[in-house]
């Protein structure tokens, strides 16, 4: 397995444009996590899906960010309008749990810069 | 919700020396610890995790401890090797399967 895609790897936007980025689980894994990791807040927990359902959005900034899960296979994370503040790096990571393992394997990142 | 506290930020310790991280959070029924290891401009990576129902596991140079009562558990790299050098974040995840991160640590190993 190529492990949790993610794309792009960079992306560099203006203030106000959507921004789309996405994620690639691990097969088998029923569990995909989007994090937002900066120099301030650390690795944030914006949302996570079971099963292709969101079952915490708590997370999730503000109504500018939205997330999806239309299959097993396949996440994103939509930001409209996108704003400088909304500049960090994005991981999506994919877990199991149907085994004695609970790691969550992460994604290489989106380093998004809003200008 | 959980809240994980992690300590300290930065830590430099000499090549050789022992390094330890701790970490304490707020909800009693979280009960799986894991611990990640971030290298400069990579993904954080799993390196050792521990359950409730235990109190200590070691992998090699590494060993991570849980205290229950008082709610804390810590990672201890002993040898430290300039390999070592990252930020290391500490999580827990309670009942609801939510994995909530520490804000890290950044370890310097000094040659």
């Amino acid at each position: 397995d190529a492990g949790v895609i993610q794309s792009p790897r960079h992306e560099v936007t203006e203030m106000g444009q959507e921004v789309t980025l996405r994620c690639k689980p691990i097969s088998g894994h029923d569990y995909l996590f989007w994090y937002r990791q900066t120099m301030m807040r650390g690795l944030e927990l914006l949302i996570y899906f079971n099963n292709n359902v969101p079952i915490d959005d708590s997370g999730m900034p503000e109504d500018r960010f939205s997330a999806k899960m239309p299959n097993a296979s396949f996440s994103t994370l939509k930001i409209q309008p996108s704003e400088p503040r909304d500049s960090a790096v994005y991981f999506c990571a994919s877990s199991s749990s149907g085994g004695p393992i609970d790691e969550q394997f992460f994604g290489p990142g989106t380093r998004l810069t809003v200008l | 919700g959980e809240n994980v506290e992690q300590h300290p930020s930065t830590l430099s310790v000499q090549e050789g020396d022992s390094a330890v991280i701790k970490c304490t959070y707020s909800d009693s029924a979280s009960n799986y610890f894991p611990w990640y290891k971030q290298e400069l401009g990579k993904r954080p990576q799993l390196i050792i995790d521990i359950r409730s129902n235990v109190g200590e596991k070691k992998d090699q140079r590494i060993a991570v401890t849980l205290n229950k009562t008082a709610k804390h558990f810590s990672l201890h790299i002993t040898e430290t090797q300039p390999e070592d050098s990252a930020v290391y974040f500490c999580a827990a995840r309670g009942e609801d399967d939510k994995i909530i991160f520490g804000k890290g640590t950044r370890l310097h190993i000094l040659p």
